[in-house]
């Protein structure tokens, strides 16, 4: 599984933009970019799946450039509930794949009024 | 549609004692695995399954035996616990099919404090 490396917090206040960003140097052939959402004392919960250039759904985008080494989770307009832990899992999407999913540390986003 | 399933909630546990915390699926998932969660930290991967009758170990799964019998159950036993297992425990499951195995639903979690 390919190792990431993402900020450990962000501020930023509501109605801004926000873009976290990921990386993962030793990204496989195989592999797709996953970015997941946690509030305190909840599981996390998926948001975006991408594999390569833009990405985008009703919650937000994922920017991956064409040497796929970075990702960048951009969250649009945020309000104070997006406040929450964001992880980046990069790893073999195949079928068939045996290899345990893992997260890292992900990135702590505090949004202020 | 349940999605996972988790029980208990909430547990406290002796040192020494054993337990079996519980996680189902009604997605027809092929794969599901365990984590735990301490406070302030991420994820770590304790135990995972691609499919009944097979599992396999993650970063941490001392202390910990898993089984998969049938697709929808997958239970996480505590031998003998220790305070160092007090934490929180999230069982996940996704379809190994189509390429959606990164893509996780998660239960709501078990708190576990071992005394």
């Amino acid at each position: 599984l390919a190792k990431t490396t993402q900020p450990i917090s962000m501020d930023s206040y509501e109605g801004q933009e926000v873009n976290i960003t990921c990386s993962h140097n030793n990204i496989a052939t195989n592999d797709y970019i996953t970015w997941y959402q946690q509030f305190p004392s909840q599981g996390p919960r998926f948001i975006i799946q991408g594999y390569k250039t833009k990405v985008t759904n009703e919650v937000a985008s994922l920017f991956i450039p064409a040497d796929r080494k970075s990702s960048t989770l951009s969250l649009p307009r945020v309000s104070l509930s997006d406040t929450a832990v964001y992880y980046c899992l990069v790893g073999d999407d195949s079928g068939g794949g045996a290899d345990g999913l893992t997260f890292g540390k992900g990135t702590h986003l505090i949004i202020q009024p | 549609n349940a999605g996972v399933t988790q029980t208990p909630k909430f547990q406290v546990l002796k040192t020494g004692q054993s337990m079996t915390l519980q996680c189902a699926q009604d997605m027809n998932h092929e794969y599901m695995s365990w984590y735990r969660q301490d406070p302030g930290m991420g994820l770590r991967l304790i135990h995972y399954s691609v499919g009944a009758g097979i599992t396999d170990q993650g970063e941490v799964p001392n202390g910990y035996n898993v089984s998969r019998s049938t697709t929808e159950d997958f239970p996480l036993r505590l031998l003998s616990a220790a305070p160092s297992q007090t934490s929180v425990y999230f069982c996940a499951s996704s379809s190994n099919r189509g390429g959606a195995k990164n893509i996780q639903y998660f239960g709501a979690g078990t708190r576990l404090s071992v005394l």
